[in-house]
């Protein structure tokens, strides 16, 4: 298994524009979810999914999109992006029942100019 | 606002030494979950503990539970150089159908 993987692993981007950062998983969970990652600020929930087709917003969702059409892939979108979300994106994946570990992917780190 | 709150934000310690760091949260939890991330790298699982239960020990790891102080506590014993590192604590909340909710962590520093 590969685990969860993200693409990429680094990008720049000047403020306004806009990209989809990937995550997929090959475990079947069902759970996913985006964090991103600030220094001195921990990991803080953007965005997550309970399964296919249903997402939620976390604690910092605005300026993000999600979708899940997929139970493998949960891409996040930047709409439009500025250089407060510079910063490090984290995806991860669980089993449905809620009392299992999380898997992370490698991360994104992501710069705005 | 995050969920959990580690103590301290940074520990430096010696080799052999053991290293305590707390974690407190808000709300009822299912559970509770500690992460390990090395610098520039992913979180990994360490250890989880429900909320039924008092202590767990997985190799010189120990946590501990208090629900009723909404609070939880790591112990690395006798610390190594590679346990260098940031260490999280995650509560997954009551109901269903949620994610897990990080704290800020502490960051351990073990010299030889």
């Amino acid at each position: 298994n590969a685990g969860v993987t993200q693409t990429p692993k680094f990008q720049v981007l000047k403020t306004g524009q806009s990209m989809t950062l990937q995550c997929a998983q090959d475990m079947n969970h069902e759970y996913m979810s985006w964090y991103r990652q600030d220094p001195g600020m921990g990991l803080r929930l953007i965005h997550y999914s309970v399964g296919a087709g249903i997402t939620d917003q976390g604690e910092v969702p605005n300026g993000y999109n999600v979708s899940r059409s997929t139970t493998e892939d949960f891409p996040l979108r930047l709409l439009s992006a500025a250089p407060s979300q510079t910063s490090v994106y984290f995806c991860a994946s669980r089993d449905r029942a809620t009392y299992n570990e999380q898997f992370f992917g490698p991360g994104t780190r992501l710069t705005v100019l | 606002s995050q969920q959990g709150e580690e103590d301290p934000q940074a520990l430096s310690i010696q080799e052999g030494e053991n290293a305590t760091m707390n974690c407190s949260y808000k709300t009822s939890i299912n559970n509770l979950q500690w992460y390990r991330q090395n610098s520039g790298r992913g979180l990994v699982h360490l250890i989880l503990i429900r909320s039924n239960e008092r202590e767990k020990h997985s190799g010189r790891l120990r946590v501990t539970l208090d629900t009723s102080k909404k609070s939880s506590s790591l112990l690395i014993t006798a610390s190594r150089a590679a346990d260098t590192a940031s260490y999280f604590c995650a509560t997954d909340k009551e109901e269903a159908g949620t994610a897990l909710i990080f704290g800020k962590g502490t960051t351990l520093s073990v010299s030889s």
